[in-house]
């Protein structure tokens, strides 16, 4: 298994407090990865960071922040969570290939977050 | 941009029936095409990949090749198992810092 963890690993919050989740990798990998995960959806990106502070939105980055100020730390930040963040959120993990198009990534075990 | 575009679940299956689910995809350039597999409970797991034209992937008796001309990448199992019940998702990676474009993942339940 690859090294990753999230925490936690379920969470209920109210609208409109802030929430941080947390994706710790022991890989030292450089690219990670923030997903949510809804029916009928699929898994789509939030954010993804290529390197220590180099981080890129995703397609559903609104009402989400992150930070990287470590390679093994990716931190997801709702800043005032909604009802429409309720949500599976994984963390994955890619290491640098060299210009090949391999692009495998690791997935953590997931948090389930429900804001009420 | 790029999609993917899975068949609708849930499938259900008897235990030694033969699998198929469909993927298709529409993508720029030449993108990598995965099978992901999420047991209940857990985070994806890759199952098995291809990265050009005609490959084949295949791992633990599940097979899909690399169809450009139809954009395919369709999962076979010649005999499922009750313990493949799981979530299935077909995804695609163009090689922009490694993102995944996900379908919609199909349910597998496979009865004894």
């Amino acid at each position: 298994d690859a090294g990753i963890t999230q925490s936690p690993r379920h969470k209920v919050t109210e609208t409109g407090t802030p929430v941080t989740l947390r994706c710790h990798q022991t890989e030292n990998h450089r690219y990670m990865y923030w997903y949510r995960q809804d029916p009928g959806h699929g898994l789509r990106l939030i954010h993804y960071s290529y390197g220590v502070k180099d981080t890129d939105k995703g397609e559903v980055s609104d009402g989400y922040s992150v930070s990287r100020s470590k390679t093994e730390d990716f931190l997801l930040t709702l800043e005032s969570a909604t009802s429409s963040q309720t949500s599976v959120y994984f963390c994955a993990i890619k290491g640098y290939q060299g210009g090949g198009a391999y692009n495998e990534q690791f997935f953590g075990p997931g948090t389930r977050l429900t804001v009420l | 941009g790029n999609s993917v575009t899975q068949m609708e679940g849930p499938v259900t299956l008897s235990e030694e029936a033969f699998l198929t689910i469909n993927c298709t995809y529409t993508a720029t350039g030449y993108p990598s095409l995965f099978w992901y597999v999420q047991y209940p409970g857990e985070g994806l797991q890759l199952l098995l990949k291809a990265t050009k034209a005609d490959d084949k992937g295949s791992n633990k008796g599940f097979e899909a090749t690399y169809r450009k001309e139809t954009t395919s990448f369709h999962l076979e199992k010649g005999s499922v198992q009750v313990s493949d019940s799981a979530v299935y998702f077909c995804a695609l990676s163009g090689n922009q810092g490694g993102k995944l474009i996900f379908g919609q993942g199909t349910e597998l339940s496979v009865k004894p």
